[in-house]
């Protein structure tokens, strides 16, 4: 079983963009569409990317997603306070049947 | 507006079962599943399985086959998740979640989410 894996922590500041990565398997990412949640914590997931690369109505055009192979990749550009959150991908496993989610990477705003 | 409204908070002792409902308005229920995912304290998101809300068919994880059962009312827009056999790593919060539109649900991507539903388990 592999499970996306994401940096557990990710920071900027202000203004600033960052880029949050996830890595699958040829199982999973590398096959299958993937999806962004985004977390505040005490507040359930809210889905901020779906279909590797499209945005919900909604979300700002400052979130945006991108794959390559058996990696997928969040950038939020004009980082903003409110951004502080928890992000998860999530895809489809073809091996266990399952859905798969990453560990969550940690972002702070400074 | 659409939405999920979850059952409250459960205390429940090691051995026992746990049923948690979610409740959807705002959308036709029997169009899309619904699924539940897990999330215990400090630690990542956790896909538990999932039902059709039209013809009731469930898939689950392997993980949790054989101790999860999902089952739905349709007349009352309402799915149910039942863990049996809880143990200490059992405590978690519980959420459904689900696709609300053909083009998410092409995607198994969960536009909504419920509220969250606190399971502790504990002698």
């Amino acid at each position: 079983q592999s499970v996306p894996t994401q940096s557990p922590s990710a920071s900027g500041t202000p203004g600033q963009r960052v880029n949050i990565s996830c890595s699958g398997s040829s199982s999973n990412i590398g096959i299958r569409v993937v999806n962004w949640y985004q977390q505040v914590p005490g507040t359930a997931p809210k889905l901020l990317i779906y279909n590797n690369n499209q945005r919900p109505s909604g979300v700002p055009d400052r979130f945006s997603g991108s794959k390559s192979g058996t990696s997928v990749f969040l950038a939020i550009s004009g980082l903003q306070s409110e951004d502080e959150a928890e992000y998860y991908c999530a895809a489809w496993d073809d091996s266990l049947n399952g859905l798969l989610f990453g560990g969550g990477t940690k972002l702070t705003v400074l | 507006q659409v939405q999920l409204v979850q059952s409250g908070a459960e205390v429940k002792k090691p051995g026992a079962s746990v049923k948690v409902s979610c409740t959807a308005s705002g959308y036709t229920f029997t169009t899309y599943a619904m699924h539940w995912v897990r999330q215990a304290p400090g630690q990542s998101l956790e896909w538990m399985g999932w039902i059709n809300g039209g013809d009731g068919n469930t898939k689950y994880s392997r993980k949790f086959q054989g101790r999860v059962t999902i089952t739905r009312v349709t007349s009352a827009s309402t799915a149910y998740m039942e863990l049996s056999s809880l143990t200490s790593e059992d405590t978690a919060v519980y959420y459904c979640a689900a696709p609300t539109t053909a083009t998410t649900a092409r995607y198994d991507a969960f536009d909504i989410w419920g509220q969250g539903t606190m399971v502790t388990v504990s002698s």
